[in-house]
């Protein structure tokens, strides 16, 4: 069966400072992969997908980006990290013909 | 640009009673509509449509869609506390992007 991981599950970083979540799925392979963001009371805003690797659509410019090194690794870094990147950040997979995504437990991130 | 309202944005039940979440939208070449509940964390899958007036079934859940007027709804039949959660509504499009809407809090209260 598959299953998808994600680390670290919160995360409390100061302003300007570097970000790297990762994302990884098993017991598929070349899954779609998406990184969404949360805010509080709010539906999900897609960040990035991936329909192979190195093989990734941006939604929103801001100052994240979203790397696949693997075929089934899923990287979401930042270089200087601003107050509004605070949310809860899912990552979530799909197979290459089908929409039903399934979710990570995500991670709460919290930027001072 | 692509946009999903869900409607109510909040609701208030007693166990037992019956309640009907909304979801319209407006996206360029759609493809599915997706109902999804979250709890504590990540959002688990309830049910997926891409056909007109066939509804999808599982247990007390039911929804439907409605291609022509743009909307869906979400049924939840004889409400339980466990019920109680977010459901987020999403569209997707034949170029795989999805949109999600702010989702509707539902609170069963015993």
């Amino acid at each position: 069966s598959q299953t998808i991981h994600q680390w670290p599950a919160t995360l409390v970083q100061p302003v300007g400072s570097p970000l790297s979540l990762e994302c990884t799925v098993e017991g598929t392979s070349n899954p779609n992969l998406y990184w969404y963001r949360q805010a509080a009371g709010r539906g999900l805003q897609l960040l990035f997908y991936s329909i192979g690797i190195d093989q990734i659509s941006s939604e929103v410019p801001q100052n994240l980006s979203a790397s696949r090194p693997q075929d089934r690794q899923f990287i979401l870094s930042s270089k200087k990290l601003l107050l509004s990147d605070s949310g809860f950040y899912l990552c979530a997979w799909s197979t290459g013909t089908g929409d039903t995504q399934y979710f990570g437990p995500g991670t709460r991130l919290t930027v001072l | 640009e692509d946009k999903v309202v869900q409607s109510p944005l909040s609701l208030v039940v007693h166990e037992g009673d019956t309640v009907t979440l909304n979801c319209s939208y407006e996206v360029t070449n759609f493809r599915s509509l997706l109902w999804y509940k979250q709890e504590k964390k990540a959002p688990t899958f309830l049910f997926m449509l891409t056909s007109s007036g066939i509804e999808k079934k599982s247990g007390r859940l039911s929804s439907i869609l409605d291609k022509k007027e743009l909307f869906s709804i979400l049924n939840i039949t004889a409400t339980q506390t466990g019920d109680s959660a977010i459901y987020l509504c999403a569209v997707f499009t034949n170029a795989g992007k999805s949109t999600f809407g702010d989702g509707t809090t539902l609170t069963v209260k015993p």
